[in-house]
């Protein structure tokens, strides 16, 4: 059974547009929300990440907003740019349990056309 | 600080044929992990490590083992290749159980 569920599988967006990727979750035991980056050839990378406490995190023209009732964040990544071509990952944890481990949704290929 | 190493970075196996994917780290991590990437099946965990001499199964464990004798290192061992493990393996480590993940640069198996 699939953690975390991620959509679009691919989007194409204009530069200085807005790319949105979305995210929901069953267990609600997660608490730590996590978006990664991957570029071609590379190995993922932490972009931004949010708990639960807060409804929305921004840093710079990235954003992710988090839905506790619905169980459901997205990532917002505003005046997208050719160089955020990549392959963006969600993920969800559970802290406080030295089994805990990332579940990551499938993965969203963005491009970004100049 | 080079953070996580993998080796080798491109590998063709016959069928049948065995081989180990190394992972170092130098962070003092004492979570490791193991994860394979497919087209459109994004990240899946095949084993992990929750510190030295420890390990557990992932997602997609079957024809794969694991071990890890230092803190340091994390080895993934195909004993039997098979076409399906045919794939991109990533290795990652973390500070706590479920935290920010620092991966390798992956590397890349065919096996034919």
């Amino acid at each position: 059974q699939q953690q975390v569920k991620q959509s679009p599988q691919s989007l194409i967006v204009q530069k200085g547009g807005i790319s949105i990727i979305n995210c929901a979750y069953e267990n609600t035991a997660f608490d730590y929300f996590p978006w990664y980056q991957q570029f071609p050839g590379k190995g993922p990378a932490l972009l931004i990440a949010i708990r639960p406490d807060v409804s929305e995190k921004k840093e710079g023209r990235f954003t992710i907003s988090f839905n506790k009732s619905a169980k459901q964040f997205s990532l917002h990544i505003m005046d997208s740019q050719p160089g955020d071509s990549a392959t963006y990952f969600c993920a969800a944890s559970r802290g406080g349990s030295t089994l805990g481990r990332l579940y990551f949704g499938r993965g969203t290929q963005l491009t970004v056309w100049p | 600080n080079a953070g996580v190493t993998q080796t080798p970075k491109f590998r063709v196996l016959k069928t049948g044929q065995s081989m180990t994917l190394l992972c170092a780290q130098d962070m003092n991590h004492e979570y490791m992990y193991w994860y394979r990437q497919d087209p459109g099946m994004g990240l899946r965990l095949i084993h992990y490590s929750v510190g030295e001499g420890t390990t557990a199964k992932g997602e997609v464990p079957d024809g794969y083992n694991v071990s890890r004798l230092k803190k340091q290192n994390f080895l993934l061992g195909l004993e039997s290749a098979a076409p399906s493990q045919t794939s991109v393996y990533f290795c990652a480590s973390s500070y706590w159980a479920g935290g920010e993940a620092f991966f390798g640069q992956g590397t890349r198996l065919t096996v034919v």
